[in-house]
């Protein structure tokens, strides 16, 4: 089983539309997450970084599910701008120990 | 903002040559890392520093070794490159701290080993 679990998607949603992706992880002892978006051809980014209790960032809003061992990316009224692949990142507590997911392409279209 | 340069966009390198990939950070950061990112497999640690002088192996770091003599500097060395190096390589730094460290990505450098 992968430490860190995506679906590539793609994910084709229409602008304007509500997408959410979940992420996977196999380490109980993960202690820190976030979420990261790479466009084509170029570095990734962090977006967002998973707490808890939940957190949102505008239109953006990151879930983290211990029990079950899974976060989540919620994207509410897609824009175009938000066509990129979206990286799931699992810390497992020390800065040697990130984990990256695979990601999760996502087409946002007209 | 964090800038994170590497040195090269694309290299073109034959089998057998000795290969330095260069990244400089200006943020003051004491963690550098190497990466690369293959299709359908991600990003994968090849070495990381947390000082100068100082390194530990990441996942894969067999046929690569790496230099940090100053601490905004952390290169990356393939011995005798191969075909299977082809790839994205990816330099990042972060502030040492809590765990919850945030990486900054250089722009990539896309190696090719003929």
């Amino acid at each position: 089983r992968k430490e860190v679990e995506q679906d590539p998607g793609p994910f084709n949603v229409p602008e304007g539309a509500t997408v959410a992706f979940n992420c996977t992880y196999s380490n109980s002892a993960s202690q820190s997450f976030f979420w990261y978006r790479q466009d084509c051809r170029k570095e990734p980014k962090l977006l967002m970084s998973v707490y808890s209790s939940g957190n949102e960032d505008g239109r953006f809003t990151a879930q983290l599910n211990r029990a079950s061992q899974y976060i989540s990316l919620l994207i509410r009224d897609s824009k175009l701008s938000d066509s990129a692949t979206y990286l799931c990142v699992v810390n497992a507590g020390t800065a040697s120990k990130l984990t990256f997911g695979t990601g999760t392409r996502l087409q946002v279209t007209l | 903002d964090v800038k994170v340069t590497q040195s090269s966009r694309y290299l073109v390198k034959r089998t057998g040559e000795k290969v330095f990939l260069e990244c400089v950070q200006d943020m003051d950061h004491e963690n550098m890392f190497w990466y690369r990112q293959d299709p359908g497999l991600g990003l994968r640690l090849i070495y990381f520093s947390y000082d100068v002088k100082m390194k530990e192996k990441g996942d894969i770091p067999e046929g690569y070794s790496v230099s940090r003599e100053k601490k905004e500097r952390f290169s990356l060395i393939l011995e005798s490159a191969s075909t299977n190096q082809t790839s994205m390589y990816l330099c990042a730094s972060s502030l040492a701290g809590t765990g919850d460290e945030k990486l900054f990505f250089g722009s990539g450098t896309q190696l090719s080993v003929l």
